[in-house]
């Protein structure tokens, strides 16, 4: 059983176009995490959520929006995808009191 | 503000040779500081940590990291380097409470040769 999954593991679409990458985490982890690593291998966080409320906003443009339904859920959406957006982006979740943050496999976008 | 800096994006060494991948830190509170490695087309997988505790920190598949506050570093070693090193290793830091976040530094890609 996979600790973080993410869906999809492969997204290839057009500029424009509007798409969303799934995060799902059977931990129980109360915070949960979108990195994005970009063609130069540099990862930096984008969001983070604790126990669904946002904490973490690092000026990332409003065309992304998380969305956490529950606490085992970190989805997040794209509008209006660019050429830029193209990146692997990672879900990563750390429980209360915990030190040690757990990735997901990756979502590699790919905007054409 | 937290930032860590590794010396070198590409370090490259002989079947069996030693393996020492340079971090540097800066932070105004003490921090805790990790390894992570990334072989391809995969996520990130933890190595080891620091956490205020013993300053010299084992971690998996052989590595270790030793903290050096007066250097503010986190060098990571491994005393043989074997093929299956070959990945991309990150050193990070991070903060505590609610808002922690990692703060990678660039990476540095590890090459093994025969």
């Amino acid at each position: 059983d996979t600790a973080v999954s993410q869906t999809p593991k492969y997204l290839v679409t057009q500029m424009g176009n509007d798409k969303s990458i799934k995060c799902e985490q059977n931990l129980g982890h109360d915070t949960m995490y979108w990195y994005k690593q970009d063609s130069k291998k540099f990862l930096k966080i984008m969001f983070s959520y604790n126990n669904k409320e946002l904490i973490i906003n690092e000026t990332v443009p409003n065309r992304f929006s998380p969305k956490s339904p529950d606490k085992a859920h970190l989805n997040l959406h794209i509008n209006s995808l660019e050429l830029g957006d193209s990146a692997v982006y990672f879900c990563a979740t750390l429980g209360a009191g915990s030190t040690e943050a757990f990735f997901g496999q990756g979502t590699r976008l790919t905007v054409v | 503000a937290q930032s860590v800096t590794q010396l070198g994006s590409h370090v490259s060494v002989s079947e069996g040779a030693l393996v020492l991948l340079r971090c540097n830190y800066s932070s105004s509170v003490p921090p805790y500081l990790f390894w992570y490695v990334q072989y391809p087309n995969q996520g990130l997988q933890l190595l080891l940590k620091y956490t205020s505790a013993a300053t010299l920190v084992k971690g998996i598949n052989g590595f270790e990291a030793e903290f050096k506050k007066s250097e503010t570093s986190f060098h990571l070693t491994k005393p043989s380097a074997h093929m299956s090193d070959a990945a991309e290793y990150f050193c990070a830091v991070s903060n505590t409470g609610t808002a922690s976040k990692l703060t990678f530094g660039t990476g540095t890609r590890l090459q093994v040769t025969l």
